[in-house]
């Protein structure tokens, strides 16, 4: 079936704008992850929304990154007056979260974020 | 100290080698441990996972855990060059919501 999209693939911003990036999570999937990776790092947790329950924002860096998902299905991240330090590829995962079970999450293909 | 580590590398082997890598995790509450690899430019793609302490193999892959030392390896029997890519290792902790990654290892596996 179907994996997890994002869009767009790639985004390309001036310093001081918004932007909104996508993720389709797999269906039937109830949880669904934003990570961060720059350039030679390890993915850095944003946010986790779990089905109807208040999501998990411990991860995002600062008050200029937002989530939200509608419908417990499609999620949008949105950063606001974008830096440069925002640069990054910005993934999407999803999991069919089982409580207190292992939680195999799979990727999208990211979004790559460009803030000139 | 960082939650997850493992030494950057790049580990390199030859064809044909086992391929060692190793990850260790600080907090022991850590229930699970998954081991993701990812292409240069590639999104990280699923190899396997572990929450038994002991080893677990799947084809050439084998995951070993050993709680009482708090440290995860992936081991890659007869390595092959399109094995080249870096392996993150990542924890899971049951009272929590996300994975927990490592930086990341790269394997270089040559002709």
């Amino acid at each position: 079936g179907a994996g997890v999209s994002q869009s767009p693939s790639n985004k390309v911003t001036e310093k001081g704008k918004d932007v909104e990036l996508r993720c389709d999570p797999i269906s039937g999937h109830t949880a669904l992850y934003w990570y961060r990776q720059s350039l030679g790092q390890g993915l850095e947790f944003l946010i986790y929304f779990q089905g109807n329950s208040a999501p998990d924002k411990s991860g995002l860096p600062s008050d200029r990154f937002s989530a939200e998902r509608t419908g417990g299905s499609v999620s949008t991240l949105t950063i606001q007056r974008t830096q440069q330090e925002d640069s990054a590829v910005y993934l999407c995962a999803s999991s069919s979260h089982r409580t207190g079970g292992a939680d195999t999450q799979y990727f999208g293909p990211g979004t790559r974020l460009t803030v000139l | 100290q960082k939650e997850v580590e493992q030494n950057s590398g790049p580990l390199s082997v030859p064809e044909g080698a086992i391929a060692s890598l190793n990850c260790t995790y600080s907090d022991r509450g850590s229930q699970s441990f998954f081991w993701y690899r990812q292409y240069s430019g590639k999104s990280p793609e699923l190899i396997m996972f572990i929450y038994s302490n002991g080893d677990k193999e799947d084809g050439r892959f084998t995951a070993q855990l050993n709680k009482a030392s708090q440290y995860v390896s992936l081991l890659i029997r007869d390595s092959q060059p399109s094995d080249s890519a870096t392996y993150l290792c990542a924890s899971f902790t049951g009272g929590g919501n996300k994975l927990t990654f490592g930086t990341g290892t790269q394997l270089k596996v040559e002709l």
